[in-house]
């Protein structure tokens, strides 16, 4: 089993370019969220979903936009990206809510 | 806000030194998973703690859940170079993170 897969790992973007971030499980995971990872602040929820088609904002939504239209797929969009957006983002999943996670390599993106 | 603390933030020690690190909070959790993260990875789950007071054992490690669910510590004894990486504990379903703490195992 490849476990959670993300694509890109390594991406320049301009600022106000778009892009989308590429996330996958083939666990048959109801639950998966998008993280990021910035030095000195720990990982901070970005968005999550309870299952296809359910989506719910964590504690830092703003730029971003996600959809869930399988179970497999949990793509993060970015809008107009900033600079502010400069980190690391981990995908993840989990069988339910509250159990522990499996984690994607992370995709590390610098916004200039 | 940060409703996970964790202490220490960095440490460095000899191969076979015994160590604790903290997850402390003001907040009550059903339950609190703990993290090894290694560079350019992401995180793997080493364990979760539900009950107040659980004590859960992995090999050298130990896991303590407090008794007000509200902190937990990992004691890791005879620490190996294969330990190094960033400790993060998680609460609240997983919604917030600690900070870390990024620990060296010097042979």
């Amino acid at each position: 089993n490849a476990g959670v897969t993300q694509t890109p790992k390594f991406q320049v973007l301009k600022t106000g370019q778009s892009m989308t971030l590429q996330c996958a499980q083939d666990m048959n995971h109801e639950y998966m969220s998008w993280y990021r990872q910035d030095p000195g602040m720990g990982l901070r929820l970005i968005h999550y979903s309870v299952g296809a088609g359910i989506t719910d904002q964590g504690e830092v939504p703003n730029g971003y936009n996600v959809s869930r239209s399988t179970t497999e797929d949990f793509p993060l969009r970015l809008l107009s990206a900033a600079p502010s957006q400069t980190s690391v983002y981990f995908c993840a999943s989990s069988i339910l809510q509250g159990y522990g996670y499996t984690f994607g390599s992370g995709t590390r993106l610098t916004v200039v | 806000t940060q409703l996970l603390e964790q202490s220490p933030q960095f440490l460095s020690i000899q191969e076979g030194e015994n160590l604790t690190v903290y997850c402390n909070s003001s907040s009550v959790f059903s339950s609190l998973q703990w993290y090894r993260q290694e560079p350019g990875e992401g995180p793997v789950l080493l364990v979760t703690v539900v009950t107040g007071g659980e004590v859960k054992k992995l090999k050298r490690l130990t896991f303590q859940f407090g008794d007000a669910r509200k902190d937990s510590s990992l004691h890791i004894t005879a620490a190996q170079p294969g330990d190094t990486g960033l400790y993060l504990c998680a609460g609240a379903n997983q919604f917030y993170f600690g900070t870390g703490t990024s620990l060296t195992v010097i042979p």
